[in-house]
């Protein structure tokens, strides 16, 4: 399909183990935003990608969590050492970009990460 | 800073009934202002967005929202409800005038979501 897609669709780990979380965005955009939501709470800010530019990684809770994007393209978020606090669905989005940044950001399905 | 507040967590409303989710925002500039709907376990399907002229907005499935500048607010309206339409609501801004000046400039807001239950 066209859409944001991302995998696992569900992930269940241990605490202490690390894990890695996929991200394909949509052909042709070049933002691509990771947010957390946890349950009762909205979506929280985790990264920015803008092309090959440094990602703006200001939301990012600890440094455990880091991001990459290869190639402009698919982007893998890794938290280490998973912590409970660390359940949540982490969902990816990608947008066009212009200069005036009023493009919608299209979501994928999310992952689902449990953290026991 | 960027702000978007989302009064009610739940909103009940009967089927054919028009409904209103209501949103309030603060920012420093002009805002964009976004609605998302989430299905469950899907992602956010965005509805609608306001950026610049006309104040009511029209989006997907049959829903408008209206900006207000004086009372800094952009709530969410149908005219007559359906039950599919029963789903997680989401409003977000991003502040014009934040955009490119530093860390975290670029991002949206969201505010902690409405539940929508249309009852039949």
């Amino acid at each position: 399909g066209a859409g944001v897609s991302q995998s696992p669709s569900n992930k269940v780990t241990e605490k202490g183990k690390d894990v890695e979380l996929r991200c394909d965005p949509i052909s042709g955009h070049t933002a691509l935003y990771w947010y957390r939501q946890s349950l009762g709470q909205g979506l929280e800010f985790l990264i920015y990608f803008q092309g090959n530019s440094a990602p703006d990684k200001s939301g990012l809770p600890s440094d455990r969590f880091s991001a990459e994007r290869t190639g402009g393209s698919v982007s893998t978020l890794t938290i280490q050492r998973t912590q409970q606090e660390d359940s949540a669905v982490y969902l990816c989005a990608s947008s066009r970009t212009t200069g005036l940044f009023y493009n919608e950001q299209f979501f994928g399905p999310g992952t689902r990460l449990t953290v026991l | 800073a960027q702000s978007v507040a989302q009064p009610e967590d739940q909103v009940n409303v009967a089927e054919g009934n028009p409904l209103t989710v209501k949103c309030t925002y603060s920012v420093s500039g002009n805002p964009y202002l976004f609605w998302y709907v989430q299905y469950p376990n899907r992602g956010l399907q965005f509805l609608l967005k306001y950026i610049t002229g006309d104040n009511l907005v029209k989006g997907s499935y049959g829903f408008e929202a209206e900006f207000n500048k004086s009372q800094t607010s952009f709530h969410l309206k149908k005219p007559s409800a359906l039950v599919s339409d029963s789903a997680l609501y989401f409003c977000a801004v991003r502040d014009v005038l934040l955009i490119g000046s530093g860390a975290g400039s670029y991002q949206l807001t969201f505010g902690k979501g409405t539940k929508l239950s249309v009852i039949p």
